[in-house]
């Protein structure tokens, strides 16, 4: 398996316009979260899924974000309008249940300018 | 709101020196993983620990998780450039999600 792909990897934007994240996670793996990691707060939990259905979006900032899983083989994460606050390193992981090892992606680099 | 704290938030050695970083938490956690995390990487597991008292060695890497299973701790042996990066410790309360560490930043100097 080529583990847990995200697209794009660098992304920037305007302020307003809106932005798709996107996930392919591990084949198999039931679980599937999405993290968005600064130097000022770290690794924070926005959300996950168990089988597509989501789970806790309580970690999600406001209603700007969202998050979808259509099927077990992708995920986007949206962020609509974008503003420069959510400039980060936004990554996906997935894992086989909700506290075993977790496989990241490479991230996604978002600037929001 | 679970809280793991980890100490030092950053740390700046030479290569060859020995270092301990912390992971701390007023919770009891069912277990705990800890991560690297290297620049433009998402995080890689290290190692899970489950038992209060365990330690586990992962070539000059020990870990240990507490008695209580509230604290953890990472010893690294002889530090190596290769070594840098972002440890991150997460743990579980009642099997629930990951909840990850504020992280501990290191740089090892050749």
């Amino acid at each position: 398996d080529a583990g847990v792909i995200q697209s794009p990897r660098h992304e920037v934007t305007e302020m307003g316009q809106e932005v798709t994240l996107r996930c392919k996670p591990i084949s198999g793996h039931d679980y599937l979260f999405w993290y968005r990691q600064t130097m000022m707060r770290g690794l924070e939990l926005l959300i996950y899924f168990n089988n597509n259905v989501p789970i806790d979006d309580s970690g999600m900032p406001e209603d700007r974000f969202s998050a979808k899983m259509p099927n077990a083989s992708f995920s986007t994460l949206k962020i609509q309008p974008s503003e420069p606050r959510d400039s980060a390193v936004y990554f996906c992981a997935s894992s086989h249940t909700v506290n075993t090892e977790a496989f990241f992606g490479q991230g996604t680099r978002l600037t929001v300018v | 709101t679970q809280l793991l704290e980890q100490s030092p938030q950053f740390l700046s050695i030479q290569e060859g020196e020995n270092l301990t970083v912390y992971c701390n938490s007023s919770s009891v956690f069912s277990s705990l993983q800890w991560y690297r995390q290297e620049p433009g990487e998402g995080p890689v597991l290290l190692v899970t620990v489950v038992t209060g008292g365990e330690v586990k060695k992962l070539k000059r890497l020990t870990f240990q998780f507490g008695d209580a299973r509230k604290d953890s701790s990472l010893h690294i042996t002889a530090a190596q450039p290769g070594d840098t990066g972002l440890y991150l410790c997460a743990g579980d309360h009642n099997t629930d999600k990951l909840i990850f560490g504020t992280g501990t930043r290191l740089q090892v100097f050749p």
